[in-house]
């Protein structure tokens, strides 16, 4: 158990409709990460907070937006949702920034869009 | 640009024999993590290199970091089908983590 909790762990939902996906990040770590993995492909950095401020930005959509609350815990928010947005979406966290201390990921969040 | 290329992509070998995944990176980098993903799971990590000629073992796993080379490898020993899954490797570069594709490994018995 990596310390990482993510709700829910599935989620069927239609096109153009809007999710909130949740992440409490391990006790003491500050930085949260948001990934997206489809199907049999590689890890998509979305975006990164540090104690509850944007970090880094990667590829992620217009449609999409995330933060990170004073607890700490954080939300990505998907909406307009497209059949191309089905995918496992992992939440990260560490200590710091990710360059002292490796990252340690949720069991992810199943997002299907019918 | 950044990249992070692993290399092969897929194996498919027989238990008992050796083999290496290789990670090559285009930037100057000091810091290297190798995952481990199952199926369908979530990402564990195995190894942190830290600095040049690091090495780490586990198990049938070694892993070791040529920072001159911008070289990591994953080596394994007498493989077993417990280690089939996707292998990552992620580069650390300013505070950021760029990913290589992952070499999906498949250990028939």
């Amino acid at each position: 158990d990596s310390g990482v909790t993510q709700t829910p762990k599935h989620l069927i939902t239609a096109t153009g409709q809007r999710v909130t996906l949740r992440c409490s990040p391990r006790s003491g770590d500050l930085s949260v990460y948001w990934y997206q993995q489809s199907l049999d492909q590689g890890l998509q950095f979305l975006i990164q907070y540090y104690n509850g401020e944007e970090r880094a930005k990667g590829n992620i959509l217009e449609r999409f937006s995330a933060q990170q609350f004073p607890d700490l815990h954080s939300e990505l928010n998907l909406s307009s949702l497209e059949l191309g947005d089905s995918a496992l979406y992992f939440c990260a966290s560490s200590v710091a920034g990710g360059r002292t201390s490796p990252l340690h990921f949720g069991n992810g969040t199943r997002l299907t869009v019918t | 640009e950044l990249k992070v290329e692993q290399n092969p992509l897929f194996l498919s070998m027989q238990e008992g024999k050796n083999y290496t995944i290789y990670c090559n990176y285009s930037t100057t980098s000091d810091r290297l993590y190798w995952y481990r993903q199952d199926p369908g799971k979530s990402l564990e990590s195995l190894f942190v290199l830290l600095s040049n000629g690091a090495v780490k073992q586990e198990g049938r796993l070694m892993a070791s970091l040529d920072t001159k080379a911008r070289l990591s490898t994953l080596h394994i020993t007498a493989a077993v089908h417990d280690l089939s899954a996707t292998y990552f490797c992620a580069v650390v570069v300013h505070y950021q983590l760029i990913w290589g594709a992952g070499t999906k490994l498949i250990i028939k018995p």
